[in-house]
């Protein structure tokens, strides 16, 4: 089966940028999403098709996939950006939903 | 504007049956399928199964076969997730999320707030 695999944590310093990736060898094959969580609150979709952005998320927030990479990345950090980070994917077959582990943002 | 608002929190017993829904508004409810995601304490997100309310196709993912049950009602546009039988490891929030699916993606585009179920051994 395939996995999605995240590193557990990221620091950041504010007005920085970010970048969390997220490997797996489907990503060739069928696109990456990613999702923002922050403490308490439900997911909030931030990149979908590897790169687009859903209405009202601000252009500092950037997707990219490469090979069997795909990055997030978050420009001009702010301290309000510390939270989760989710990517996504789906199987082969595009039937099965895929998580990674998520990766920890935190704002120095 | 699409929202999903889910059902309260629930605090029960091992061996206790369970439903809790996901109230949906703001757009074609038979026309979107609907997701199911796990995350248990300090835990990372799980995706359960996504049920189209059209037809009812569900799908469920490996790892909660058979563990869950899936469903929609279109007469009050809500989808309902239940157990038959509950477990202390069974503890976690549930979210309900919209799916945009197509022939080549699957993702979510709009979650509920969530409900915490805990279960008590």
């Amino acid at each position: 089966s395939y996995e999605l695999t995240q590193s557990p944590s990221v620091s950041v310093s504010p007005g920085q940028t970010a970048r969390i990736t997220c490997s797996g060898d489907i990503l060739p094959k069928q696109y990456a999403y990613w999702y923002q969580q922050k403490p308490g609150q439900a997911p909030v979709l931030l990149i979908y098709q590897d790169n687009k952005r859903p209405s009202g998320i601000p252009e500092r927030f950037s997707g990219s996939s490469s090979g069997t990479t795909a990055t997030l990345t978050i420009s001009g950090l702010q301290a309000e950006d510390e939270a989760d980070y989710y990517c996504q994917s789906t199987d082969y077959s595009g039937f099965d939903v895929l998580f990674g582990g998520g990766t920890k943002l935190t704002v120095l | 504007e699409v929202h999903l608002v889910q059902s309260g929190t629930e605090i029960k017993k091992s061996g206790e049956s369970l439903k809790i829904s996901c109230k949906t508004s703001g757009y074609s409810f038979t026309t979107y399928w609907i997701g199911w995601v796990r995350q248990m304490p300090g835990k990372g997100l799980e995706w359960m199964g996504i049920i189209y309310p059209g037809d009812s196709d569900t799908r469920y993912s490996p790892s909660f076969q058979g563990q869950v049950t899936i469903s929609a009602d279109k007469s009050s546009t809500t989808a309902h997730l239940q157990w038959s039988s509950l477990k202390a490891s069974d503890t976690a929030i549930y979210y309900c999320a919209r799916v945009i699916d197509t022939s080549m993606m699957r993702y979510f585009d709009s979650w509920g707030q969530g409900t915490l179920v805990t279960v008590s051994s």
